[in-house]
């Protein structure tokens, strides 16, 4: 059981330039949340979706930001023209069901220049 | 909204030395509190799971406990690879997890 894949583990943008972060739950799992943690602060919610489905996005910005976990393939967490702001380190996990502890991955840390 | 306070910030120790980290925490219809340890430059990785108020779990020299208002992870005899942030979250009915900021834990030898 490989655990939850996250990849790129670090990825640079420039201004402007659209960032995908792609997410690979543990096998079997079909509970997928996404996180964003800035330096110093806590794990903050973005969105939890299920195959084909966002469940909950409340946490996510209304705009530039996006996310998909289709029936085939990773969950994909999409932000569109970024700023210096999105610059964090971005966690994926995922649960077999809703009640059960998340694993998490090992992140994506994205730097915008 | 569902809140977590952890403290303290920052914790220093000398191995061997016992000490407590709390947690906080207001909640909407508590699921679950879970504890999860985080090394620098890595995803947290999953301690403890907490249910119902007078629960206890324990894993090699960590003891998380649960009241109705704030949970607690005991630290026995610690050791320097110990040192890490411990986070402390809380599962309600919306699913989600609500983290605290965590308390970062520093063993010396």
């Amino acid at each position: 059981n490989a655990g939850v894949m996250q990849n790129p583990r670090h990825l640079v943008r420039r201004r402007g330039q659209e960032a995908r972060l792609r997410c690979s739950p543990v096998k079997g799992h079909s509970h997928v949340y996404w996180y964003r943690q800035l330096p110093e602060e806590g794990l903050k919610f973005m969105v939890y979706l299920q195959k084909e489905n966002i469940i909950d996005e409340s946490g996510m910005p209304k705009e530039r930001f996006s996310a998909e976990f289709p029936k085939e393939g990773p969950s994909i967490l999409r932000i569109q023209q970024v700023v210096r702001g999105d610059s964090a380190a971005y966690f994926c996990a995922s649960s077999r069901s809703s009640s059960e502890g998340y694993t998490f991955g090992s992140g994506t840390r994205l730097t915008v220049v | 909204e569902d809140q977590v306070t952890q403290s303290p910030e920052a914790l220093r120790l000398q191995e061997g030395e016992s000490s407590s980290l709390n947690c906080s925490y207001t909640v909407s219809g508590l699921r679950g509190l879970f504890w999860y340890r985080q090394d620098p430059g890595k995803g947290p990785e999953f301690l403890f799971t907490l249910y119902s108020a007078g629960e206890e779990k324990e894993k090699e020299r960590l003891k998380a406990t649960l009241t109705k208002k704030e949970s607690f992870l005991h630290i026995t005899a610690p050791k320097p690879e110990d040192s890490a942030t411990y986070l402390c979250a809380v599962q309600s009915s919306n699913e989600k997890l609500t983290f605290g900021t965590g308390t970062r834990l520093t063993i010396i030898p």
